[in-house]
């Protein structure tokens, strides 16, 4: 059972704006702001794509933004194309030392 | 650039060792934590564990306690994982990460697929 939640699915047509929520506890998403989120394609590696919450990697489009309320992270991608179709997972750092992953969601642009 | 090639594929009978590597490249490999993690079949991610700068600590998921072992060499700019007592759940890709500075994964290795099988 991972420990943060993810909706298992979400879509959204091309050009619309979508959110993909990761809710952990006060002791990870809660805590600290070591929240990062991972794209992953088919049969790929995983990507980062957001860490410390909402800070973007050089070369990370800025359709990807991240956010956080409480114990619930937040993803939203913003002007979606055919190429956002993947896998994305949160990970939070937790007061054990340790990461945590959510389940993931997959991502279909219809 | 930052590169982490991994060791190959690996089929191990249950209760089997495994010890995979993973050569750094394209950066100061001495002053970086390094993560493993791994992911089964159609399955999402797993943090594994992760190795200080200097190897001299780790930080291990009680799940994995007792059964996973990681080191790290600096000449060879090499990180290992040793995973005992494998058991056909332990069938992944295991990737090898580096951390970011900010605790985060910004760079994956290739990973490495372990098929566990009798």
């Amino acid at each position: 059972q991972p420990a943060l939640t993810q909706p298992a699915s979400v879509s959204g047509s091309p050009g619309q704006s979508i959110t993909i929520s990761c809710a952990g506890t006060s002791s990870d998403v809660g805590a600290y702001n070591y929240v990062s989120w991972y794209q992953q394609h088919p049969g790929r590696v995983p990507k980062l794509m957001i860490y410390g919450v909402s800070q973007r990697p050089s070369g990370v489009s800025h359709r990807f933004s991240g956010s956080k309320s409480g114990n619930t992270a937040s993803l939203t991608i913003s002007g979606l194309q055919d190429d956002d179709e993947a896998d994305y997972y949160c990970s939070s750092y937790t007061s054990s030392t340790s990461w945590v992953f959510g389940g993931g969601t997959k991502l279909t642009v219809l | 650039q930052v590169q982490l090639v991994q060791s190959g594929a690996e089929v191990k009978k249950p209760g089997a060792s495994v010890r995979l590597s993973c050569e750094a490249s394209g950066y100061p490999f001495n002053t970086y934590y390094m993560h493993w993690v791994r992911q089964a079949p159609g399955q999402g991610l797993e943090w594994m564990g992760r190795i200080s700068p200097s190897g001299d600590f780790t930080n291990y998921p009680q799940k994995f306690q007792g059964r996973v072992t990681m080191t790290r060499d600096t000449p060879t700019s090499t990180v290992y994982v040793e995973l005992n007592s494998l058991r056909s759940e332990d069938t992944a890709i295991y990737y090898c990460v580096r951390d970011g500075h900010t605790w985060n994964f910004d760079y994956w290795g290739q990973g490495t697929l372990v098929t566990v099988s009798s």
